[in-house]
């Protein structure tokens, strides 16, 4: 399956402050990815489809003045959490889909973002 | 009604047992059909595609049932390290929908 890296896997901030999350695929240009949020004991929440070249596709509920999503190239995709505050704090995991008429997503390693 | 529902558990059973989970979905227009594995704190990873005419991948067995709108996992002989939440996903159009997941405990 496809290969899907995300940096840090790993972050605690202070209250106010921005948070960049990467994606990057590994093993093919991907022109969609997509980015999910998960609380703890429950299942993945999609918030956008980041397309590359464009703006982001956001999901309803989802500010995306506060989720900021930077698509600028085929293998790196961004998701900025701006002004964090505590209530953010969640497990953000990014995907993609595989080519070739295949369905499958390929998940990121996944990025555990607490706010203090 | 949710798209996709799980029994969210948790199943708890005895090494070497056989268990079986199953998942509904609402969207008759669905399209494709996966079963996930996703550890404690980490993402979730592929387990198999779910194929109409049912597939099977060593110890685990997924059948799709387009009339009654529901898909199942069977895994066999049950190892330790089968232990994880598996999450239901469906693909319906350009969405995916998930499951909540359904919690699996395979004890010594």
């Amino acid at each position: 399956g496809a290969v899907v890296s995300q940096h840090p896997s790993w972050v605690i901030c202070k209250s106010g402050t921005s948070v960049k999350i990467e994606c990057r695929s590994l093993d093919f240009q991907a022109t969609t990815m997509f980015w999910y949020r998960q609380f703890p004991k429950q299942s993945l929440m999609l918030m956008a489809t980041s397309n590359e070249g464009s703006k982001a596709t956001y999901e309803q509920g989802v500010e995306k003045d506060k989720f900021l999503i930077n698509h600028a190239s085929l293998t790196l995709s961004t998701l900025t959490v701006t002004s964090a505050h505590p209530e953010d704090s969640s497990f953000y995991i990014c995907s993609e889909r595989a080519g070739g008429g295949y369905n499958e997503q390929f998940f990121g390693p996944g990025t555990r973002l607490t706010v203090l | 009604r949710k798209e996709v529902e799980q029994d969210p558990g948790p199943f708890n059973v005895p090494e070497g047992a056989t268990v079986a989970f199953n998942c509904t979905y609402s969207n008759s227009a669905s399209q494709s059909f996966f079963w996930y594995r996703q550890d404690c704190r980490k993402e979730p990873k592929l387990l198999m595609s779910v194929y109409s005419s049912g597939n099977e991948d060593g110890r685990f067995t997924a059948q799709l049932n387009r009339a009654s709108q529901y898909i199942s996992l069977l895994i066999r002989d049950s190892k330790l390290s089968d232990s994880a939440t598996y999450l239901c996903v469906v693909n319906t159009g350009n969405q995916f929908y998930f499951g909540t997941g359904t919690s699996l405990t395979v004890i010594p």
